[in-house]
């Protein structure tokens, strides 16, 4: 089992729709959590961190992370065709990334 | 401000030959990591630094590949003797502070894509 999974999609939406990204961990030891943007042929752009349990918002965009289940969401609200790109989850306690959450916003 | 900084932007080799990547991260960022992204798969952890010395090293995949920091700054990634499976995007990050344990932001370069022939 990986320590952080995530599902690759893609996944297709119309503009306006509330999308919601997801990944699991194992290690329950596991406290910083970090969601990334990344475009075709860029590196990945930080969108939000989280530390332990809780949600965090910024803009549309709201982090949430349940130690209990061990799951870390993103949601995006009123998404934007600009909001197309791949969404890589990550851990920061031990650097390791989801593979990434391919995202289609179509008008 | 400037942010990370990678070259070159693309690398077309043969195999068997060797290569030097380059990363300048941001200024005072004394965390520099650096990770391989192959096509569908996720960021692979190969290396970071804090200051000049690497506390990890654990994800270099072989001795072919080595990597060295000089004046806490400027960072460069070596692989010798490539092979095809070599054939990657090579991203390189950095960050304030310790680069492990910690909730210290990671930001990126937009990587240099290595093609081995």
């Amino acid at each position: 089992q990986k320590e952080v999974e995530q599902d690759p999609g893609p996944l297709s939406v119309p503009e306006g729709a509330i999308v919601s990204l997801n990944c699991t961990y194992s290690n329950s030891a596991f406290q910083y959590f970090m969601w990334y943007r990344q475009y075709s042929r860029k590196g990945p752009e930080l969108l939000m961190y989280t530390y332990s349990s809780g949600n965090k918002e910024d803009g549309r965009f709201t982090a949430q992370v349940d130690k209990s289940s061990k799951y870390i969401s993103l949601f995006i609200r009123d998404s934007q065709p600009s909001d197309s790109a791949t969404y890589l989850c990550a851990n920061t306690d031990k650097l390791i990334f989801g593979t990434g959450t391919r995202l289609q916003v179509f008008p | 401000g400037a942010g990370v900084s990678q070259s070159p932007s693309n690398k077309v080799t043969e195999k068997g030959k060797d290569v030097e990547l380059r990363c300048d991260p941001i200024s005072g960022h004394t965390a520099l990591y650096w990770y391989r992204q192959s096509l569908g798969q996720g960021l692979e952890f190969l290396i970071y630094f804090q200051g000049n010395s690497a506390p990890d090293k654990s994800g270099l995949p072989s001795d072919r590949f080595s990597a060295e920091r000089t004046g806490g700054s400027v960072s460069t990634l070596t692989i010798q003797r490539t092979q095809q499976e070599d054939s990657a995007v090579y991203l390189c990050a950095s960050s304030l502070a310790d680069g492990q344990g910690n909730g210290q932001p990671q930001h990126f370069g937009d990587g240099t894509r290595l093609s081995i022939l």
